[in-house]
């Protein structure tokens, strides 16, 4: 399967602690994307980081890239009840355009109060 | 952002019919779209890739003749879901790029029984 990785299943935090989820992901690719889920929800985009970006920031987002591992993180700092959700990290592998994306196996964030 | 509009949101079927779900660009045109699938508490498999015009492209292990898939504008593609069983049961979300970014729509959750 081409399916990615990512870890840990599920995080459990309290609201203001800051929450690290990896993927690691198995072919080149173009970008490396990632999306959260609200449960029974479609995906929301949240950054995209190109194959030749290491790292990127968004609010309170910071994705890192490294190509070399086939890696990436994605960090939320200051966590907030609101952020509870799924992540989920897609790649656009090289060989078949970017757009056919390859969702990892997701993250399942829960932030307490 | 880019509005991608999927519809119905959830759909109880009998065994053997069939169920339509229209996945729209409201805002963009789309000559391809994407259909995934996601079962509980899992990560979307990428099901078919929908084209405007042309047949779709089905993923490994997906039945063409099961999951009918029609994209005759460029705003709409149908995924018909055909002889609906039990297992078809699951979570249906279509995607459109507009650049290098995908908007999803907001899932259809199919229930067969």
């Amino acid at each position: 399967s081409q399916q990615g990785e990512e870890d840990p299943q599920a995080l459990s935090i309290q609201e203001g602690e800051n929450a690290t989820m990896n993927c690691s992901y198995k072919t080149s690719i173009n970008n490396l994307q990632w999306y959260r889920q609200n449960s029974g929800r479609g995906l929301v985009h949240l950054i995209l980081i190109r194959s030749n970006e290491r790292e990127k920031h968004s609010g309170r987002l910071r994705v890192t890239l490294d190509t070399s591992k086939k890696s990436s993180s994605l960090l939320i700092t200051a966590s907030r009840a609101a952020d509870t959700a799924s992540y989920f990290c897609a790649t656009g592998p090289k060989n078949t355009g970017f757009q056919k994306l390859v969702f990892g196996t997701g993250t399942r964030l829960l932030v307490s109060p | 952002g880019a509005v991608v509009s999927q519809h119905p949101s959830w759909v109880i079927c009998k065994s053997g019919t069939s169920v339509k779900i229209e996945c729209r660009s409201l805002d963009f045109q789309a000559t391809t779209m994407f259909w995934y699938r996601q079962f509980p508490k899992q990560s979307l498999m990428l099901m078919a890739t929908s084209n405007e015009g042309s047949k779709a492209t089905y993923e490994q292990g997906v039945e063409k003749d099961k999951f009918l898939i029609n994209h005759a504008s460029l705003t709409l593609s149908t995924l018909t879901v055909t002889s609906a069983h039990p297992e078809d049961s699951s979570f249906y979300i279509c995607s459109a790029f507009l650049n290098t970014e995908a908007f999803f729509g907001q899932g259809t959750r199919l229930t067969v029984v």
